[in-house]
């Protein structure tokens, strides 16, 4: 069964302090991890989609990296904007590309002025 | 830039009626989704949906369920015999043709069930 773990379940911080998600995750073959942000009352907003060990990808001050066995979302920065809920999700290739994602409980940031 | 649009944004129903959700996915998107979303749960994965019939469906998904495309634009959810234990928000997302490249997502409709 594929499992996915966030941690800090909840993080606090000033504006401009730098920190990092992680999200471990085990699933029988990776096609894709994505992460989310989630915003009270809406629906996920797509951030990344990592592919393969190795990959990096970059938006404004939000920063995805993946391993084998886990992915980090580094927030560089932050402004009370980034205050959200951010979900990280697999899908597994042993399936078609219709296959549903399966979400950790995410990380609930709130970044103080 | 293009959105997946859901309507109601919050439906009341008494136990035991049947409710429909509906949802009018991006208009060249192929793969389409229904997940929920408990008060303070995970979003969980109901069930996929492409070239007019379920593609994949989860535990959760059972006879009290039941998706539809009646048009070219609508997507809809039906839940049968509504129970307590539905109340949840219901989100909707949709995916272009290589759909495992992430999806976009609706703002949800908020069921509760009293």
């Amino acid at each position: 069964e594929d499992q996915v773990t966030q941690s800090p379940e909840a993080l606090r911080l000033q504006e401009g302090e730098s920190s990092s998600l992680n999200c471990s995750y085990t699933v029988s073959g990776l096609r894709g991890l994505f992460w989310y942000r989630q915003d009270p009352g809406k629906g996920p907003e797509f951030l990344f989609t990592l592919y393969s060990a190795g990959e990096e990808k970059e938006k404004e001050r939000l920063k995805a990296t993946l391993t084998k066995k886990e992915s980090f979302l580094h927030i560089t920065a932050p402004k009370p904007e980034d205050s959200a809920t951010y979900l990280c999700a697999v899908q597994a290739s042993s399936g078609g590309g219709a296959d549903g994602l399966t979400f950790g409980k995410g990380t609930h940031l709130i970044i103080q002025p | 830039e293009p959105e997946v649009t859901q309507t109601p944004s919050h439906q009341v129903t008494q136990m035991g009626q049947e409710v429909i959700l509906r949802c009018v996915p991006i208009s060249n998107h192929l793969y389409f989704y229904w997940y929920r979303q408990i008060l303070g749960q995970k979003v969980e994965f109901l069930v996929s949906f492409y070239n007019n019939e379920i593609s994949e469906k989860s535990e959760i998904f059972d006879d009290q369920f039941s998706v539809e495309r009646p048009d070219g634009s609508n997507f809809t959810l039906k839940i049968r015999s509504t129970k307590l234990e539905d109340s949840a928000m219901y989100f909707c997302a949709s995916s272009g043709i290589l759909g495992w490249r992430g999806y976009t997502f609706g703002s949800g409709t908020r069921l509760t069930v009293v």
